[in-house]
């Protein structure tokens, strides 16, 4: 059967550090996968999009790598700050067969940047 | 308003009730999604609508009825649900229902059952 697993339920780490949390897929060929933070009583919010085709992607402070070899994404916060203390959530993209494209989720890792 | 906004923000009812949840986006999107999110689980996709026709409906019990009257507009009528029906129902939209879009996610409602 399909599965999404993130790395870890939480991580915590220190501030200034990169933090880096996995994205491992298994019995899927997604087509994109995206990244997304959420924070308590909010609703997700999209940071990254990366394609089959492409092996890394870079915003600002952040960084995704896609080996689909691996069938693994990493997801790079670098000079961790106590703000970028949130859940992130991990979400493949494919064709659903029935005329769109969906997301399925991972349950997420909640990471505490410690000041 | 910007964005999608999502009322009740809270909810409870008795297993007896009907109630409806209610989206709104304001980015001109031709595609909405309704999503449940349970403590300890991942997301789950329950349906799309791609101008204002369901595309998908992910094998969600008939308690749950989904009505879109316009791009813009996304109900989620509730009737005789069970207690483990309690999550946060996510509303979402993006630009349409092909490859690649990013999801803008309203705030949720938090659903309690009793």
């Amino acid at each position: 059967s399909q599965k999404i697993e993130q790395n870890s339920e939480a991580l915590n780490i220190q501030e200034g550090k990169t933090a880096t949390l996995t994205c491992n897929y298994t019995n899927y060929s997604p087509a994109y996968l995206q990244w997304y933070r959420q924070d308590p009583g909010r609703g997700p919010v999209f940071l990254l999009l990366i394609r089959e085709n492409e092996k890394e992607k870079r915003k600002e402070r952040l960084k995704v790598t896609f080996d689909t070899t691996l069938k693994q994404s990493l997801f790079h916060i670098t000079a961790s700050q106590p703000a970028d203390s949130a859940t992130y959530l991990c979400a493949l993209g494919a064709y659903s067969g029935a005329g769109s494209y969906q997301l399925t989720f991972g349950k997420g890792t909640k990471l505490s940047v410690i000041p | 308003e910007t964005g999608v906004t999502q009322t009740p923000r809270h909810l409870v009812m008795g297993m007896t009730n009907k109630k409806s949840l209610k989206c709104e986006q304001h980015l001109g999107h031709n595609a909405m999604y309704w999503y449940k999110q349970s403590a300890k689980k991942p997301l789950e996709l329950m349906f799309v609508y791609s101008l204002e026709e369901r595309v998908e409906n992910n094998s969600v019990p008939s308690r749950f009825s989904p009505e879109c009257p316009n791009s813009s507009h996304l109900f989620l009528h509730l009737h005789t649900l069970q207690p483990e029906d309690s999550a946060l129902y996510l509303c979402a939209s993006s630009q349409d229902i092909g490859a690649h879009n990013e999801q803008f996610f309203g705030p949720g409602t938090r659903l309690t059952v009793l």
